[in-house]
């Protein structure tokens, strides 16, 4: 199956300076990569995903690049807010199950 | 249009109880997965189901655990005979589409095994 590996574990960043948070997979069939972001307590939200037919996407202090030959993909945040701070899980689709990476807890320091 | 709900939040059971937990996906949505959560730890995937079929039931230990999504109502995530590992949180998203559909996750069920 699917092995999702994610890379840090934990990062701290100063406010306003850019967080970058990188997954690797396994599974070349995995076709779809969404982001997702958990604060304490609560549920996951989607923030961004991206498909394999593409290798970059922005949504405004946001994006999200993905290098189908590589196996990789990562998740860029720039001009970082302390609101910014939470867990960020990524995920791999294929064969009708999601794989999660194990999750980076990100710290923007005021 | 409500989010994805499940119910209950907290759930307090004793070893060998049942434990029944309840996700209502968003309107339009007839796709279901339902993950566990330890704590400081990721989502793990237990199983994918649509109205009324177990797509994926693959994540799920074949023992004590059970899921359904009936064309009316709810779907179900039913622990039998709980034990102590069974305590983590446990999530259930749904999507209107398959298979690269969105998904959108639940507040959560919180079960602790006394």
């Amino acid at each position: 199956g699917e092995n999702v590996e994610q890379h840090p574990s934990t990062l701290s960043v100063q406010e306003g300076d850019s967080a970058v948070i990188k997954c690797t997979y396994s599974d070349s069939a995995s076709n779809y990569f969404p982001w997702y972001k958990q604060e304490l307590g609560k549920r996951p939200q989607l923030i961004i995903d991206i498909r394999s037919n593409v290798g970059e996407k922005k949504d405004q202090r946001i994006a999200v690049t993905l290098n189908k030959t590589a196996k990789h993909f990562s998740l860029h945040i720039t001009e970082t807010q302390p609101e910014d701070s939470a867990v960020y899980f990524c995920a791999a689709y294929t064969g009708n199950q999601f794989y999660f990476g194990t999750g980076t807890s990100l710290t923007v320091i005021p | 249009n409500a989010g994805v709900m499940q119910n209950p939040r907290h759930l307090v059971r004793r070893r060998g109880q049942e434990a029944r937990l309840r996700c209502s996906p968003m309107k339009g949505h007839s796709h279901v997965y339902w993950y566990r959560q330890l704590p400081e730890e990721g989502l793990k995937f237990m199983v994918y189901l649509q109205k009324e079929n177990i797509i994926d039931e693959s994540g799920m230990p074949k023992e004590r655990f059970s899921a359904e999504f009936p064309k009316e109502g709810p779907s179900i995530l039913r622990i039998q005979q709980v034990v102590r590992g069974d305590s983590a949180a446990y999530f259930c998203a749904s999507s209107p589409r398959a298979p690269l559909g969105e998904q959108y996750f639940g507040p959560g069920t919180r079960l602790t095994v006394t």
